[in-house]
């Protein structure tokens, strides 16, 4: 129950496009949603945060969507670039009861030129 | 300085060995952390330090033993460690908890048991 899924592990996409990347938990608990964005060699960093009561944010060129009753939420980012190359962690916290910061699988992309 | 530096960059180590890992953040945050990773996996939390007292270690084995002499600074201490301890290991911090606050990590530490 503590677990986030994450797809697709990995994906291609030609420069100009749209990545998406999936993210879905089942604990009901969690209510923090950020994405972190890993280059090779460097520590996460993180790129955009959604909570619950709001079902899309969007921030430059990435935009999260938030599902709430499917319990899934997505990572848009538009107009790909080769420089957005990188693994993609989303990730689920709980900020009350017992502490928990759990990541998913990741999702390694690469944007070709 | 929105910078969380980690030292070493690199270590290599072997099982009777002791050792250990530093962290510092000078952003003024009060809450720091140690993750461990492994390739191609997600990090995975060990500590939380908040205000300079450990608040959740995650069933860390006692070989991993971490410390924080004050709030800039993040120790992880190494003893007998297993080659399956081989991972990168990260350090981050945030202004403090509850963690709606985002994540600084550091680059790591690349960590190979022989």
């Amino acid at each position: 129950q503590q677990q986030v899924k994450q797809s697709p592990q990995s994906l291609i996409v030609q420069k100009g496009g749209i990545s998406i990347i999936n993210c879905a938990y089942e604990n009901t608990a969690f209510d923090y949603f950020p994405w972190y964005q890993q280059f090779p060699g460097k520590g996460p960093a993180l790129l955009i945060a959604i909570r619950p009561d709001v079902s899309e944010k969007k921030e430059g060129r990435f935009t999260i969507s938030f599902n709430k009753s499917a319990k899934q939420f997505s990572l848009h980012i538009m107009d790909s670039q080769p420089g957005d190359s990188a693994t993609y962690f989303c990730a689920a916290v709980t900020t009350s009861g017992t502490y928990k910061y759990i990541f998913g699988t990741g999702t390694r992309l690469k944007v070709l030129a | 300085d929105t910078e969380v530096t980690q030292t070493p960059k690199h270590l290599v180590m072997g099982m009777t060995n002791k050792k250990s890992l530093k962290c510092e953040q000078h952003m003024g945050h009060r809450a720091m952390y140690w993750y461990k990773q492994k390739a191609k996996k997600p990090p995975e939390l060990m500590f939380v330090y908040s205000y300079e007292k450990l608040s959740i270690n995650e069933s860390v084995p006692s070989r991993f033993s971490p410390e924080c002499p004050n709030s800039s600074l993040l120790n992880l201490h190494l003893h007998a460690l297993q080659p399956e301890d081989s991972a990168l290991y990260l350090c981050a911090s945030s202004p403090g908890i509850p963690p709606m606050y985002e994540q600084y990590f550091g680059p790591g530490t690349r960590l190979t048991v022989t």
